[in-house]
């Protein structure tokens, strides 16, 4: 019973494509979040949504830009992708409150060439 | 700065052995702390919450205000443990956002 679905598992772009990475969720959650994750570095916030047309900066947004047109659904968007961002992306959602914490999907592999 | 310490990277200990993987925040007020877990080729997933003072899969994690820390501890490791953990904290964030540690990667040798 997958809750939070991340559109692609693998992506291979070239430097200069514009990508979209694309997160659903059926949880009715208030909240979704995309993190990337690398070695050593942990996980580092990008963005964030708490409703359908909000959005935050998070520690790293540089390069990134999102979208939440419906609730159920947030897009991260590399508007001219570049090998420093070659990445594995996790996108999170979570309840008004977040006592129950972050349901994770299973992440995109973007490798930019 | 960093707001949520994992000191270790890796920490590796043998099946049967005590584990503790150390988890420190630098928040002063009173942050709710989570470890979340990801065995391999996994989805990162919730382990153990603060604010619930459970038990799970044997690991638990106490809340020390005086030293700002949230070790997580098992008293008898098993293979099946072996994963990256992450400690993670709110920081009293009212948007619901976690700060995550830069984790620590555990092995159990059989």
């Amino acid at each position: 019973d997958v809750k939070v679905t991340q559109s692609s598992r693998y992506l291979v772009k070239r430097t200069g494509e514009k990508v979209f990475l694309e997160c659903v969720q059926d949880m009715d959650h208030e909240n979704m979040f995309w993190y990337r994750q690398d070695p050593g570095l942990g996980l580092r916030l990008i963005y964030f949504s708490y409703d359908v047309k909000m959005k935050e900066k998070g520690d790293i947004p540089e390069g990134y830009s999102v979208s939440r047109e419906k609730k159920e659904r947030f897009s991260l968007i590399l508007e001219s992708a570049s090998t420093n961002q070659t990445s594995m992306y996790l996108c999170a959602s979570s309840l008004g409150t977040h006592w129950d914490g972050y349901t994770f999907g299973s992440g995109t592999r973007l490798t930019v060439v | 700065a960093q707001r949520v310490t994992q000191p270790e990277k890796l920490l590796s200990v043998f099946k049967g052995a005590p584990v503790e993987l150390k988890c420190n925040y630098s928040y002063s007020g009173s942050p709710e702390l989570f470890w979340y877990v990801q065995y391999s080729r996994q989805r990162l997933q919730l382990l153990l919450r603060h604010i619930s003072r459970e038990s799970i899969k044997g690991f638990t994690a106490d809340l020390n205000k005086g030293e700002t820390s949230f070790h997580l501890k098992k008293p008898f490791a098993q293979e099946e443990d072996s994963a990256m953990y992450y400690c993670a904290s709110d920081r009293g964030s009212t948007l619901g956002r976690l700060y995550f540690g830069r984790g620590t990667q555990l092995t159990v040798w059989p």
